[in-house]
């Protein structure tokens, strides 16, 4: 129940054209969903988040889908560039109301954007 | 410039030996995170501390210690019970809100 399973494991997309990952989870009190992304030799570095009140979140280029019936949530980059070109983890939680915030990975989907 | 360091970038250790991989954040936060990566595989939480002189295990504890005695420092020893030490260490931590900062992490060697 507290896994989040992330595909597809690697992608190849030209530039220009549409990345699309997806990630679902099972367990329905999650109420944090966090993209990061992260260069190889580098750490993590959040890209989007959002909560579950809301179907769709966009910031520049990179939006997020959320389908809370379906327990899914998909990373959509748009005019993706070569520098686009990264490992990107979804990820989940419980948000404890506290400073904790125990985040639980996908495993990650290597994207490479062919210049 | 606020964030999260950790040090050394790249460490060689001998089978056997201990070996403690530092943490320091300047965020001013709480929580405080340690995880292990491995080639192909998800971030695996090793530990946490929410407060000062409080930590909890995480997933994979097993073969790590570690000691939060100031708020800005959340040290990892990895310790001669660890199986399969090497890989890439990261640390992180959260404020008040739902973000979670990530450190440059530490790739450890162990032969």
């Amino acid at each position: 129940q507290q896994q989040v399973k992330q595909s597809p494991q690697s992608l190849i997309v030209q530039k220009g054209g549409i990345s699309i990952i997806n990630c679902a989870y099972e367990n329905t009190a999650f109420d944090y969903f966090p993209w990061y992304q992260q260069f190889p030799g580098k750490g993590p570095a959040l890209l989007i988040a959002i909560r579950p009140d809301v179907s769709e979140k966009k910031e520049g280029r990179f939006t997020i889908s959320f389908n809370k019936s379906a327990k899914q949530f998909s990373l959509h980059i748009m005019d993706s560039q070569p520098g686009d070109s990264a490992t990107y983890f979804c990820a989940a939680s419980i948000f404890g109301g506290g400073a904790t915030n125990k985040l639980i990975f996908g495993t990650g989907t290597l994207l490479a954007v062919q210049p | 410039d606020g964030g999260i360091t950790q040090s050394p970038k790249y460490l060689f250790r001998k089978e056997g030996q201990n070996v403690t991989l530092s943490c320091e954040q300047n965020l001013n936060h709480d929580a405080m995170y340690w995880y292990r990566q491995d080639p192909g595989q998800g971030l695996r939480l090793i530990y946490y501390s929410q407060i000062v002189n409080d930590f909890q295990k995480g997933d994979i504890a097993e073969g790590y210690s570690v000691s939060r005695e100031k708020k800005e420092s959340f040290p990892l020893t990895v310790t001669s019970a660890q199986k399969n030490p090497t890989a890439f260490y990261l640390c992180a931590s959260t404020g008040g809100s739902d973000e979670q900062y990530f450190g440059p992490g530490t790739r450890l060697t162990v032969t």
